[in-house]
């Protein structure tokens, strides 16, 4: 266990709606990552927080935005779903925003658009 | 750019066997880090290691053991008597200390290890 939660764990969903993933970081993490996981483009940084504020921005589309809140949990809003956005969605966090911290993977959370 | 290129797609060995998984990156940076995950069937992603550019000290931890040399770019992995619970995909990551794109993790394709009992 890792200490990273994500849920839902599982999402199914229709072509045009709206989700929000939601992340809760280690204890004493202040940096959040989301990556997405996918079978033709494998494991693609999205985004990257530290301790509220936006870090680091990678191949994220417009359609979807992240938050991290005062306690510290982020959330990735997907919107206008398409089925290629179909993956798994993990949320890491780390203790500082330095690279070569150690990033902790939670478990992922399972995305089917239909 | 970076790059992390896992040459083998998949591999299977007999239960006891040795094997050795491949890494091999690419990076203009100087110094950067790189990374060990294993994701079982269940789909999490687990930390294995973590390597500093400017440390090629071999590292063992139990079955596992890492070999990083600097002059041929490479970062491999060796699990010594293989068990089925070592069946997963394992990935190979890279990040620069510093700059632009210091805080994402670059992953290579990842090795999917198949041990049969």
């Amino acid at each position: 266990d890792s200490g990273v939660t994500q849920t839902p764990k599982h999402l199914i969903t229709a072509t045009g709606q709206r989700v929000t993933l939601r992340c809760s970081p280690r204890s004493g993490d202040l940096s959040v990552y989301w990556y997405q996981q996918s079978l033709d483009q494998g494991l693609q940084f999205l985004i990257q927080y530290y301790n509220g504020e936006e870090r680091a921005k990678g191949n994220i589309l417009e359609r979807f935005s992240a938050q991290q809140f005062p306690d510290l949990h982020s959330e990735l809003n997907l919107s206008s779903l398409e089925l290629g956005d179909s993956a798994l969605y993990f949320c890491a966090s780390s203790v500082a925003s330095d690279s070569g911290n150690t990033i902790y993977f939670g478990e992922g959370s399972w995305l089917t658009v239909v | 750019a970076q790059k992390v290129t896992q040459a083998q797609t998949e591999i299977s060995v007999v239960e006891k066997e040795d094997v050795t998984l491949d890494c091999v990156y690419e990076t203009r940076d100087t110094t950067y880090y790189l990374f060990w995950y294993k994701q079982p069937p269940s789909g999490e992603l687990v930390f294995l290691i973590r390597r500093n550019s400017f440390d090629e000290q071999n590292e063992i931890s139990g079955r596992y053991s890492w070999n990083f040399q600097k002059s041929t770019s490479s970062f491999n992995f060796t699990i010594t008597a293989s068990q089925v619970v070592d069946s997963a995909v394992y990935f190979c990551a890279l990040t620069p200390k510093a700059g632009a794109g210091s805080y994402q993790l670059t992953f290579g394709k990842g090795t999917k290890l198949s041990v049969i009992p």
